[in-house]
């Protein structure tokens, strides 16, 4: 079964610090996308990282770097230097192999704390 | 540069009612997925369009329906309204192929169902 889980339904952290938010996934393809979305509460799905499953390099977009353990099954986000606006829905998706569908986690609540 | 649209921002129905919701997709984009986002969990794929037909439906009933039109907007028709159907529908657009399957999201439509 195709599956992603967020184990952490809530996090908090100072501004300025560094937070790491987990994800693991399940799927037999070989060929899989692995993307981060961040959802404030006005409700858009922000993009913030992709990381294919074939890229040798972890994926690293500003602040924002996907720790990717291919044989783990785990793309973990971390966010460098954590500001006030970070505090949102954090999303871990999956786009399975030739497919464009998106299956995503349950989420993380980030609250940065000034 | 237009971003992925929706309307209307909110709606309130009574069970048994139909309700259509409508997306246009960000410029240049040809592809349409819908999203069905329920309170505190993650986006659950409905269906994506491509070339005005259904490309892939996740599982939900025939109830959910959809379209799309030559200039590649989109509409959703949810029949025989439930009040599990309250939700945050959410049209995400992209472009195929695509060298990863990035898909950007509208603000989405906040469905109440009394």
């Amino acid at each position: 079964a195709q599956k992603i889980t967020q184990t952490q339904p809530g996090m908090f952290v100072q501004e300025k610090e560094a937070v790491t938010l987990d994800c693991t996934y399940d799927t037999s393809d070989q060929s899989y996308g692995l993307f981060w979305y961040k959802q404030p509460s006005s409700g858009e799905m922000i993009f913030l990282i992709y990381q294919g499953s074939y890229d040798e390099q972890n994926a690293t977009e500003g602040r924002y770097s996907l720790n990717f353990q291919k044989a783990r099954k785990s793309a973990n986000l971390v966010i460098s230097a954590s500001q006030l606006g970070d505090s949102a829905m954090y999303f871990c998706a999956m786009s399975p192999g030739g497919y464009n569908k998106l299956i995503f986690g349950a989420g993380t609540r980030l609250a940065v704390h000034p | 540069d237009a971003g992925v649209t929706q309307s209307p921002t909110h709606l309130i129905k009574t069970r048994g009612q139909q309700v259509t919701l409508r997306c246009s997709p960000k410029s240049g984009h040809d592809t349409v997925s819908w999203y069905q986002q329920a309170l505190g969990q993650g986006p659950q794929f409905i269906f994506q369009y491509y070339e005005e037909e259904e490309r892939q439906r996740g599982n939900f009933p025939d109830r959910f329906s959809g379209h799309q039109f030559p200039n590649y907007s989109s509409e959703l028709n949810v029949n025989a309204l439930l009040l599990g159907d309250s939700a945050l529908y959410l049209c995400a657009s992209t472009l195929l192929p695509s060298t990863y399957n990035e898909q950007f999201f509208g603000p989405g439509t906040r469905l109440t169902v009394l």
